[in-house]
């Protein structure tokens, strides 16, 4: 058990829809990264959050959003989905209290399965 | 940018054979280089690290070394299980913060 937990575990919706996938990180950790795993584009970062603001963007739609609360768990929103869309979402988070980058390790939640059909 | 380049799978092997997976980097600066293992149906787990140059990850009998000169980090165990049976991630975390992931593994263990 990493420690970082992710609600739901599997979602199924329909293409138009929204959706809310939630991430809280392990105790103690500052930094919250989303990722996609697809079978096409393999494994993918989307977004960071540090203690409440956006650090870092990859990938990420414009139909996607996220946000972490004062109390640092994590959520990501995707809006108008798309059968693309269908993928494995992971949460990540670390310490990250060094000012340069530092090789603080990433601990992953279980993920959340989307499905859009 | 960043990338990272893995051997392609997938990998079946006998219980008790040698395992070799390898992986190759691009990066600017010094990354940091991390091996994750998924198990079906389950998350990334971390399964080593190594920081610097000649630094040697090692957990659960899985061992990788960063090598600069060869920009490499390939993952290796002496005698595999059945119960090591998954798919194995190369990733690197350069001067940015987030990882930047390899396409993965495919290790199938036969009994």
């Amino acid at each position: 058990d990493s420690g970082v937990t992710q609600t739901p575990k599997h979602l199924i919706t329909a293409t138009g829809q929204r959706v809310t996938l939630r991430c809280s990180p392990r105790s103690g950790d500052l930094s919250v990264y989303w990722y996609q795993q697809s079978l096409d584009q393999g494994l993918q970062f989307l977004i960071q959050y540090y203690n409440g603001e956006e650090r870092a963007k990859g990938n990420i739609l414009e139909r996607f959003s996220a946000q972490q609360f004062p109390d640092l768990h994590s959520e990501l929103n995707l809006s108008s989905l798309e059968l693309g869309d269908s993928a494995l979402y992971f949460c990540a988070s670390s310490v990250d209290r060094g000012g340069a980058a530092s090789p603080d390790t990433q601990y992953f939640g279980p993920g959340t399965r989307l499905t859009v059909l | 940018g960043d990338s990272v380049t893995q051997m392609e799978g997938p990998v079946t092997l006998s219980e008790e054979a040698c395992l070799t997976i390898n992986c190759t980097y691009t990066a600017t600066g010094y990354p940091s280089l991390f091996w994750y293992v998924q198990y079906p149906g389950e998350g990334l787990q971390l399964l080593l690290k190594a920081t610097k140059a000649d630094d040697k990850g090692s957990n659960k009998g899985f061992e990788a070394t960063y090598r600069k000169e060869t920009t490499s980090f390939h993952l290796e165990k002496g005698s595999v299980q059945v119960s090591d049976s998954a798919v194995y991630f190369c990733a690197l975390r350069g001067s940015a913060r987030q990882l930047t992931f390899g396409s993965g593994t495919q290790l199938t263990v036969l009994p």
